[in-house]
Order: C-alpha cells, then structure tokens, then sequence
C-alpha cells in the first residue's frame, strides 16, 4: 500500500488569492491524481497528475483554475487560482499502485 | 461525470447489527472498490474486488462483485460504534491503474448504542 500525505491540512483563504496543496507518497508510483468533495457530496476527479508533462483535466476543470506539477513519481502540487466561495471544498491526492488506488488524508479549504 | 448509484443513501443501525449496502451501475467494470471514510480524513481502502462472483472477506467486513459486472455489495457484520461513516463504491473499466475510478454517491452509516 502506499501512504500519501498532503500540506496543508487546511486553509481559510480570501477571494481572488490563490493556494498550492503539496502531495507526498512514501512509495514510487504510476499515477496520480486530484480530486474534489464538496460538502456532502461524492469525489469528482479533477485530472489525472503526469510525471514531467501537462495534467490530463476533466470535463469542468481547466488548467488556468488548477493548475497541477508532477516533478517525479512521488510527489505532486495542485494550486486553487482566483479563488471563490465556490472553490471551498476538500482536495484529495491520490495514488495508484498496482490494481489498487489510495487517498491522502486531504485539504479542507475555506474561501472566504 | 457518471457516478454509481449507492444505496440505501443512510442507515442508523443499532451496535451488533448486520449491515447491507450495495452499488448498481448502467455499465460493466473490471475492478470494484470498497472505501471507508471518516469525518475530516480521505477515504481509506477496505476492500477490492477483481473478478465476476468474487467474494472477499476483511474482517467483518465481506463484499461482492456482482456476475453482471454491473454491481457490488458490502456487508458488515456485528456493528460496532467505530463503522460510522460515510462507505463509497468505486468501479474501474479496465484491469491495471491505466484508468480511472467512478465513485458512488455514498452510503452513510450511523450506529447507535
């Protein structure tokens, strides 16, 4: 199994600034990936992190708004830009080993 | 995007009872998941399930992959306090980690002394 942690934990942010999310996994793995839970919902993919080339977005996200780095097989970054209200949520990391896919504890971020 | 539908959407359930839920969908997956999560924490793997029929024991916590390929269940025996949560299904078409997880809408579990 692999364990993922996330920086910060959570965050109280104004409208219009923005916040990197940081994604650590203890282990090599092949994919990785971001994800929203808004408040009572289910998780949606927001795009799937490739090592050393553009993330591969999903229908309603973009990557002027989420912005995603994945400098090598262990770590990722996912930046909230131009926050609104709408953008509170939780941002879950998630990695991919084998047959199996595994979450970080996530972000719980506020936007004021 | 698709989501599995999860059923029963809640339960409260009295501690010692077994529990049921399961997860339907329009399409045929390879691979069924079964995550727990907790308030506040990012879902934790319970349980996967990998071929037609299989059924897979952790615990007490044992779950099926439906002969259809179309659904799963989980079930949960002799609850206690600490199985409340929220229980997501998620299925994969194809076999490997080269695509990606449709989530179910979620199960919510509340137990009661």
């Amino acid at each position: 199994s692999a364990v993922i942690s996330q920086k910060p934990s959570r965050d109280i942010c104004q409208r219009g600034t923005s916040l990197t999310i940081q994604c650590q996994v203890d282990s090599q793995v092949t994919m990785m990936f971001w994800y929203r839970q808004q408040p009572g919902q289910s998780l949606t993919l927001i795009a799937t992190a490739n090592q050393g080339s553009e993330a591969t977005y999903e229908s309603g996200f973009v990557i002027d708004k989420f912005p995603i780095s994945r400098p090598n097989l262990t770590f990722s970054t996912l930046t909230v830009s131009n926050m609104s209200p709408e953008d509170s949520s939780i941002y879950l990391c998630s990695a991919a080993g084998g047959d199996t896919q595994y979450f970080g504890p996530g972000t719980r971020l506020t936007v004021l | 995007g698709q989501q599995l539908n999860q059923s029963p959407q809640s339960m409260f359930i009295q501690e010692g009872e077994d529990v049921s839920m399961n997860c339907t969908s329009s399409s045929i997956f390879n691979t069924w998941l079964w995550y727990k999560q907790d308030p506040g924490e990012g879902p934790v793997l319970l349980i996967a399930l990998y071929k037609a029929g299989e059924l897979t024991s952790n615990g007490r916590l044992t779950a099926q992959f439906g002969i259809t390929r179309k659904d799963s269940f989980l079930n949960i025996s002799a609850s206690i306090p600490s199985d409340v949560g929220i229980y997501f299904c998620a299925g994969r078409h194809n076999l490997g980690t080269a695509s990606k997880l449709t989530f179910g809408t979620g199960t919510r579990l509340q137990v009661t002394l």
